[in-house]
């Protein structure tokens, strides 16, 4: 069974620049969340989906941040414009029917 | 808000020894609280779980135990090896089916 897939795994941009990171679930599942881990810290949810729907997006910065899951299967998060206390690691993950959730490897962003 | 805390934050071992890592929450209706092991440039995986009505499990060199009335869950790995060297997070799922993470602990097992 393929795990979760996020691309990229790698990413520097500098700051004010727009960057987008991709999630593509384990199949099946209709739960997916974005988490942030800032260095030595545990995730920090930032927005959970069931199906297409954001049913917990209250840690989203929405100023910059943004999300979309428009077929209830891959998502995108978006940060515009990037700032240097972005830079951090941005996991996906997703859960079926017994709630267990399942990480993908991570998008490490450094903002310089 | 609700919190998890965790410790030690670092924990070193002689290979063969017992790990103990402790956790608390806040939130008293979680129902849920599972373990995760994250390796250098990995994700975060689940490695066992408890839930609510249930005092200990077992799986193997792994055991977790839970006291709902102190609100305290602890995670035990026994003959402990070299893989087992990684960051651990303890976790508590919320009433509000929200998961929290605790803040990690290192583990170092030394051969």
């Amino acid at each position: 069974e393929a795990g979760v897939v996020q691309s990229p795994r790698y990413k520097i941009i500098e700051k004010k620049q727009p960057v987008a990171f991709w999630c593509n679930p384990i199949s099946g599942h209709n739960t997916l969340y974005w988490y942030l881990q800032n260095l030595g810290q545990g995730p920090e949810l930032l927005i959970r989906y069931e199906n297409e729907e954001a049913v917990d997006d209250s840690q989203l910065p929405k100023d910059r941040f943004s999300a979309e899951r428009l077929k209830g299967v891959d998502s995108t998060l978006k940060i515009q414009p990037a700032e240097l206390g972005d830079s951090a690691v941005y996991l996906c993950a997703s859960s079926g029917p017994t709630n267990e959730q399942f990480f993908g490897p991570g998008t490490r962003l450094t903002v310089l | 808000g609700e919190n998890v805390e965790q410790h030690p934050s670092t924990l070193s071992v002689q290979e063969g020894d017992s790990a103990v890592i402790k956790c608390t929450y806040s939130d008293s209706a979680s129902n849920y609280f599972p373990w995760y092991k994250q390796e250098l440039g990995k994700g975060p995986q689940l490695i066992i779980d408890i839930r609510s009505n249930v005092g200990e499990k077992k799986d193997q060199r792994i055991a977790v135990t839970l006291n709902k009335t102190a609100k305290h869950f602890s995670l035990h790995i026994t003959e402990t090896q070299p893989e087992d060297s990684a960051v651990y997070f303890c976790a508590a799922r919320t009433s509000y089916d929200k998961v929290i993470f605790g803040p990690g602990t290192s583990l170092s097992v030394i051969p």
